[in-house]
């Protein structure tokens, strides 16, 4: 069975603080796809990276910066200099790899609400 | 930008009523999918649906819940006779071949009273 561990149930940071949100997976799938989402106030599910278990590589999006570790099943988000646009619930979630467009049977973890304060 | 659109985008109803929520996925994608959200919980996966049948689905996906694909355009989730813990945002979500990314449409809000 998969799992998502978001541990950080909320946090509140002051804006242009850099935060980090953690996220821990469980899975026996020996291939994979991980997975982060914003969801605003407003409700709706804004997709905002998936990454493959073959690539370890960390990526950067503008203030937006991932980094996957294998070793330690760790997913971590990072914003820099955040902002109060930011504050959102962020999703981590987690899929088998499957062939066509089936991989997107996702299992969520519970979210994290980040607070960016003025 | 192609997107998906769910409607109503609330629906209160009461316990024991019969209720469909509407999705229309991106015109050319192949693969569609219903999740759920209690208030303040979890998204979770309820059913997939691909080539005119369900591919997958999840233990909350029990005999009350129905899927289809009526006109080749709007993709529905059907509850038969809603209860009280049926109350959640309900999102549908379609994916292309090129299967890059999940769509997800802005999600109805079902009430049940």
């Amino acid at each position: 069975a998969q799992k998502v561990t978001q541990a950080q149930t909320e946090i509140s940071v002051v804006e242009k603080e850099d935060v980090t949100l953690d996220c821990v997976y469980e899975t026996r799938d020996t291939t994979y796809y991980l997975f982060w989402y914003k969801q605003p106030p407003s409700g709706e599910l804004v997709f905002l990276i998936r990454r493959n278990s073959f690539d370890e590589q960390n990526e950067i999006s503008g203030r937006y910066s991932w980094n996957f570790q294998k070793s330690t099943s760790s997913f971590n988000f990072t914003i820099t200099a955040s902002q109060v646009v930011d504050s959102a619930v962020y999703f981590c979630a987690l899929s088998e790899a499957r062939s066509g467009g089936s991989n997107y049977k996702l299992t969520f973890g519970k979210g994290t609400l980040l607070t960016v304060n003025p | 930008e192609p997107e998906v659109t769910q409607t109503p985008s609330h629906q209160v109803t009461q316990m024991g009523q019969e209720v469909i929520l509407r999705c229309v996925p991106i015109s050319n994608h192949l693969y569609f999918y219903w999740y759920r959200q209690i208030l303040g919980q979890k998204v979770e996966f309820l059913v997939s649906f691909y080539n005119n049948e369900i591919s997958e689905k999840s233990e909350i996906f029990d005999d009350q819940f129905s899927v289809e694909r009526p006109d080749g355009s709007n993709f529905t989730l059907k509850i038969r006779s809603t209860k009280l813990e049926d109350s959640a945002m309900y999102f549908c979500a379609s994916v292309g071949s090129g299967n890059t990314e999940a769509f997800f449409g802005q999600g109805t809000r079902l009430t049940v009273v």
